[in-house]
């Protein structure tokens, strides 16, 4: 079956701007993770969604990050004001639980100018 | 902040050789998890060793978990140019969080 997909692949905006990305999880997946991934490190925890409620968002580095997740399944992460030290990937996992094996979107590869 | 810290930070190999990858953790774990990154690409999961469990094999991968030291090794037996990657673990906490601390990342190269 399909995988988790995310769009777009790549986004360049100008400081300043406002950015959503998306997230299509596993068909019947429950848990649905972001991730933020700076060029060279591992992944970092931005938000957890169980369903379309969002149980964890301690990872989200100011309130300029919003993400939702209205419907239980697609769920989309908004940047605000877009700075500099927004450039990375934007990484969305999802499961069929909340323990169990995480798989991976491709990514969204984001630069701000 | 990162969790746990692989080692080494970039390895080189000849195709045919064995790859052996560590990784440090903080806490106490409920399992960890090894994933695959291709330059661009998005994580792919290669294997998942419990916290009660001290080996695991899978094709050509070997995991071993020592709980007591907070550590695990990647063994990749007979590379391949294929392997050419980056090699994460990543931890599930036993405090309850949901989601996975990764390390900072081998970058593995396998010349032909």
């Amino acid at each position: 079956g399909a995988g988790v997909s995310q769009s777009p692949r790549y986004k360049v905006a100008k400081r300043g701007q406002d950015v959503a990305l998306r997230c299509d999880p596993i068909s019947g997946h429950v848990s649905l993770f972001w991730y933020q991934q700076a060029l060279g490190q591992g992944p970092e925890f931005l938000t957890y969604f169980q369903n379309e409620a969002q149980l964890d968002k301690s990872g989200l580095p100011s309130d300029r990050f919003f993400a939702e997740r209205p419907e239980g399944s697609v769920s989309t992460l908004k940047i605000q004001r877009t700075q500099q030290e927004d450039s990375a990937v934007y990484l969305c996992a999802s499961t069929e639980g909340s323990t169990d094996t995480q798989y991976f979107g491709p990514g969204t590869r984001l630069t701000v100018l | 902040s990162q969790q746990g810290e692989e080692d080494p930070q970039a390895l080189s190999i000849q195709e045919g050789e064995n790859a052996t990858m560590n990784c440090s953790y903080k806490t106490s774990i409920n399992n960890l998890q090894w994933y695959r990154q291709n330059s661009g690409r998005g994580l792919v999961h290669l294997i998942l060793i419990r916290s009660n469990e001290r080996e695991k094999h899978s094709g050509r991968l070997r995991v071993t978990l020592d709980t007591s030291k907070k550590s695990s090794s990647l063994l990749i037996t007979a590379s391949r140019a294929a392997d050419t990657a980056s090699y994460f673990c990543a931890t599930d906490e036993l405090s309850g969080a949901n989601n996975l601390f990764f390390g900072t990342g081998t970058r593995l190269t396998v010349i032909p």
